[in-house]
């Protein structure tokens, strides 16, 4: 079975600070890891992923995750936060290549004071 | 562009009826899913399908079904809606080497 832990409902961080959205996995395998945002009454977004290679892995809008198999972790990360990347974030894993659906985390708001 | 849209993206029920909610998806993904999303659980995957004819139940599947009769659609019919069942739905298509692009939602309130 494949689960992810977000332990942060928010995340407070004032603008122009570093930002990091923390979230932990469990896999059977090797882990599909991936990162969303949801804007208010919107979809979801794909952030990033990472499927194999380099431990940091960059995306959209100036986010990045690093991947740390020891911690199974994968956080978000940002150097400078913006207001305007004031959203939900959902971390979302699956186990293998193929089909199998994503399983998602509880989420976190992340909260940006101008 | 290619896209994927819910309709309606709003629904208010009463109890016992019957309600089909739409996805429409013009990626030409083999893989569809139906999710839903509750404060304090994330999203919960509620059945999915990995091409024409083929349905699989997820992990909140009671009282949900979905059918497949096309590569394009994947709509969600609740048999007899209940209460427990006013949530945001949100459907979601994948194909085999890709992230999951995911539909606007469907805010559904059942009275």
């Amino acid at each position: 079975a494949q689960s992810v832990a977000q332990p942060e409902d928010q995340v407070n961080v004032a603008e122009g600070n570093p930002l990091t959205v923390k979230c932990t996995y469990s896999v059977s395998g090797n882990p599909y890891l991936f990162w969303y945002v949801q804007y208010p009454n919107r979809g979801l977004q794909f952030l990033l992923k990472y499927i194999t290679g380099d431990n940091l892995v960059k995306g959209s809008y100036g986010f990045e995750a690093e991947f740390n198999k020891s911690q199974t972790s994968f956080h978000l990360k940002k150097p400078s936060a913006l207001v305007s990347d004031s959203a939900l974030y959902f971390c979302a894993v699956r186990d293998r290549p193929g089909r199998r659906a994503l399983t998602f985390g509880s989420g976190t708001r992340l909260q940006v004071q101008p | 562009d290619a896209e994927i849209t819910q309709s309606p993206r709003h629904k208010i029920t009463e109890t016992g009826r019957q309600v089909t909610l739409a996805c429409h998806q013009t990626w030409n993904h083999n893989n569809m899913f139906w999710y839903r999303q509750d404060l304090g659980h994330g999203l919960r995957l509620i059945h999915y399908s990995y091409g024409v004819q083929d349905t699989n139940k997820g992990e909140v599947s009671d009282g949900y079904s979905v059918s497949r009769s096309n590569t394009e659609d994947l709509p969600l019919t609740l048999e007899s809606a209940a209460s427990s069942q006013t949530s945001v739905y949100f459907c979601a298509s994948r194909g085999e080497n890709t992230e999951a692009f995911f539909g606007q939602g469907t805010r559904l309130t059942v009275v």
